[in-house]
Formats: C-alpha cells, structure tokens, sequence
C-alpha cells in the first residue's frame, strides 16, 4: 500500500531563509507524488507533481522538490521564505491500486514564517 | 479551461437538521470526483468518490451519503446532522491515473 509520512508537523522559519519540508513516501511501485499548500479556510492548491520524469521538480511560487528514490523522499524546498508562504502544506501519493485515482494524504506541516 | 465549484462556503446548521452541499465541474467530461473532510487540526479524511453517474464509493461509514446525479454534479448529504458532522468539506475532481486533483474551496461547516 502506498503512504507518505511528513515528518514535521510544525515548521518555523523567518522571512528571507530557506524552507525545508520533509517528506517520506512507501510505494510498491514507481509513484506519482504532489505538494499541496492550503491557506487558512482555503481550498488545496497544487504546489508540483513528480511522475516520473525529471527528478528535480520546480513548482509554483519558487518551491521545488527532489525525488529520492534510494531515501524514498520527497522533499520541499525554497531559497528564501515569504510571508505569504505561511500555510498548511500536504505531501501525497498516488495510489492506483483500487481501480480509481486515489491520492493519499500526508498529515500536513504548518509552516509559520516569523519577520 | 476546467473550474471546480463548491457552495456554500459557510454554513451553520442544528444538530438534527439535513445537509446538502453541492459542487459541480466544468469544462471537463466524466471527471472522478471526491468528497474530502477535514476536521479541526487533522488531516483529509476521504469520505466519497465517484467514477460516473450514479456509481458512489464510501470509503468510510458514517451519517453522510453522496449522489451524482449528473456527469459534472456531485452533491453531499445528510438526512439528520451531527456534532460530529462539524468540518470542513471539500469537493475535488480529477483525470485519469496519476493525476493530481483539483479542489473546490470548501465549505465550512458548524452543527450546533
């Protein structure tokens, strides 16, 4: 079965430093693995998807993410955080094994952005 | 281009009275569609997909059900709320395998 695990629930970084939000995946197969950002009572909002072509991903709003295959990670990174970059952010994998397009939800990193 | 639409976005309801929330899709044919909620705190629980009119999957038991009654309408429901039914809800729809979804914008909702 597939699964991610996030492994901080709270990150804190002041404006101007660099972001990194972890991401560990299990997959039995080649996965498909996306960031989300949700803001506050907001829907979720695609950051990237990684499926299988470059291993170095680059997103929206100057994040990007590297696919590890022998550390199974999927990790966010930007240069330089924003305060607008305060949110809720989601790793998940695709999980096609039920016959439907499934995504699996990690549970979440709150990331505060101090100034 | 495809538009997801979700109402309303707030809502407050008596425990004990009925639910339905509605989302539809545009520009796009035979979507999978979702019904995500989120607790306070918690991360996304799935609650329905659908691959087509008519055809409901419940991933978890509970006091909601949902129904398509139209390729691009996917409508959540709820005969008798509960304070448990408190959330925030979100529709999703997506392609074929290995897409990402796209979500509405939620619907919070308070059972008093």
């Amino acid at each position: 079965a597939q699964s991610v695990t996030q492994l901080d629930s709270h990150v804190s970084v002041s404006e101007g430093t660099p972001v990194l939000l972890r991401c560990n995946y299990s997959s039995s197969y080649s996965p498909s693995l996306f960031w989300y950002v949700q803001h506050p009572n907001k829907g979720l909002q695609l950051l990237l998807k990684y499926t299988s072509a470059a291993t170095l991903v680059k997103g929206i709003n100057g994040f990007e993410a590297e696919f590890k295959k022998s550390e199974t990670s999927f990790h966010l990174t930007k240069p330089s955080a924003h305060m607008s970059d305060a949110a809720e952010y989601f790793c998940v994998v695709s999980d096609q094994s039920g016959g439907y397009n499934k995504l699996i939800f990690g549970a979440g990193t709150r990331l505060a952005v101090h100034p | 281009s495809q538009t997801i639409h979700q109402w309303p976005a707030t809502l407050v309801q008596p425990v004990g009275s009925p639910l339905s929330l509605e989302c539809t899709v545009e520009g796009t044919s035979n979507p999978n569609l979702y019904w995500y909620r989120q607790a306070a705190g918690r991360g996304l629980q799935l609650l329905f997909y659908s691959v087509g009119i008519g055809q409901i999957s419940s991933e978890v038991p509970q006091n909601l059900s949902a129904s398509r009654p139209q390729d691009r309408q996917f409508i959540l429901s709820s005969k008798k709320l509960l304070l448990s039914d408190s959330g925030f809800y979100l529709c999703a729809w997506s392609g074929g395998q290995g897409d990402g979804y796209t979500f509405g914008s939620g619907t919070r909702l308070t059972v008093v």
